[in-house]
């Protein structure tokens, strides 16, 4: 089946801690992006790649790192100087520029302590 | 500064009525606009889609209008129904379609 993974789906941190986010697809799609969900706000991109070993910033992306060494796989770090980690973070893929093809994952919950 | 705004965080139906869900829109340069839905915990999945050349749209239930003069543009269902309840997203991309700005959602409860 094809589709998009993002593990764990809920994850718990100490504060000042990094913490990397797993996105994996294998819908042979060539962009990737990140997205960060809070209540009352609409999904904000944080990150995203249309090819391999290149990625752009999004509206948010401060605090946040990325990389793209596989066209599958593009790990979100939520690193210590992102002032409010807490949150629901999403993953999607497409082929590039396509968005009504936009496959998103299931979602991780980050609980920053 | 939110350029999609979905004002009404919330909406309840009746079971056969119809569903109308609002966005509006501040930046001129979006040019293709889509809605998505979302079930508690899991992603979104796209729903329907417009080009700005175009007003109005229709898949099944399913019917997207465009304003562009007044930047709006609204999701109708019809008729609603009771799995139609989730969290909708409008979304907006500009030239070059590198990436879409989402709106802050609407939940939809079609009661039985």
């Amino acid at each position: 089946d094809g589709g998009i993974t993002q593990s764990p789906k809920y994850l718990f941190r100490k504060e000042g801690q990094n913490v990397t986010l797993s996105c994996e697809q294998n819908l042979n799609h060539d962009a990737m992006y990140w997205y960060r969900q809070d209540p009352g706000q609409g999904l904000r991109l944080i990150y995203y790649s249309q090819i391999v070993n290149d990625f752009q910033k999004g509206d948010i992306a401060e605090g946040y790192s990325v990389s793209r060494e596989k066209k599958e796989s593009f790990p979100l770090t939520v690193t210590s100087a992102q002032k409010n980690p807490t949150a629901f973070y999403l993953c999607a893929s497409s082929p590039v520029r396509q968005f009504d093809e936009q496959f998103f994952g299931p979602g991780t919950r980050l609980t920053v302590l | 500064d939110q350029q999609v705004k979905q004002n009404s965080p919330s909406l309840s139906v009746q079971e056969g009525r119809i569903s109308i869900l609002n966005c509006d829109y501040t930046n001129s340069m979006f040019d293709y606009f889509l809605w998505y839905k979302k079930y508690p915990a899991e992603g979104p999945t796209f729903l329907i889609s417009i080009s700005s050349i175009k007003d109005k749209n229709e898949d099944g239930r399913f019917t997207v209008f465009l304003n562009k003069s007044a930047k709006h543009l609204s999701l109708h269902i019809v008729p609603s129904q009771p799995g139609d309840s989730a969290v909708y997203f409008c979304a907006a991309i500009s030239g070059g379609y590198q990436k879409v700005t989402f709106g802050t959602g609407t939940k939809l409860q079609v009661i039985p």
